[in-house]
């Protein structure tokens, strides 16, 4: 079946402007969540999603970041006046629920890169 | 909060030879430790996890050894065929779930013919 869908898959963008990156979750998944993959390094976790309702929001690194999701499906992570630290690889991951059974299932990320 | 050390950063096999990819986590809370396997231009795959209440997990070629005491736990992967050249990472949890994961840096494992 569908897996986890990230758009788009590149991204290029000016400091200063804004970007949206999309994640559309696996049918049925009601956990969401966001990671940053820097260069050569681990996953960084920036926020996760239950429903509708994000728990814990304590890993964005800074306010320009956000996100939000709707209708428990579809979410957007925005990061507004990009800085080119921001430059990584943006996952998106779901899951069936907060479960200890529940594994994560990626997407193949957005590669966002600040000139 | 949480720390996750892995090592080594690289690893080198032949075809045939076994892998061990080592990390050790900070926080005696963590009781969740799942390993994922990221390929080039993919997103990380989980291929094994194991709870605090387990000391020693396996599934075909791949085994996973937690050893609370020490807070450590190991991933060996044995009979390294070419396709598991990847980049594979650990990770710790302290809700017993894939909700709030601490990964390790990674390990870029090539297994050479």
């Amino acid at each position: 079946g569908a897996g986890v869908s990230q758009s788009p898959s590149n991204k290029v963008t000016e400091k200063g402007k804004d970007v949206e990156l999309r994640c559309d979750p696996i049918s049925g998944h009601t956990a969401l969540y966001w990671y940053r993959q820097s260069l050569g390094q681990g996953l960084e976790f920036l926020i996760y999603f239950q429903g509708n309702s994000a728990p814990d929001k304590s890993g964005l690194p800074s306010d320009r970041f956000s996100a939000e999701r709707t209708g428990g499906s579809v979410s957007t992570l925005t990061i507004q006046r990009t800085q080119q630290e921001d430059s990584a690889v943006y996952l998106c991951a779901s899951s069936t629920g907060l479960s200890s059974n529940s594994p994560l299932h990626f997407g193949n990320g957005t590669r966002l890169t600040v000139t | 909060g949480e720390n996750v050390e892995q090592h080594p950063s690289t690893l080198s096999v032949q075809e045939g030879d076994s892998a061990v990819i080592k990390c050790t986590y900070s926080d005696s809370a963590s009781n969740y430790f799942p390993w994922y396997k990221q390929e080039l231009g993919k997103g990380p795959q989980l291929i094994i996890d194991i709870r605090s209440n387990v000391g020693e997990k396996k599934d075909q070629r791949i085994a996973v050894t937690l050893n609370k005491t020490a807070k450590h736990f190991s991933l060996h992967i044995t009979e390294t065929q070419p396709e598991d050249s990847a980049v594979y990472f650990c990770a710790a949890s302290m809700t017993g779930t894939a909700s709030k994961l601490t990964f390790g840096t990674g390990t870029r494992l090539q297994v050479t013919l």
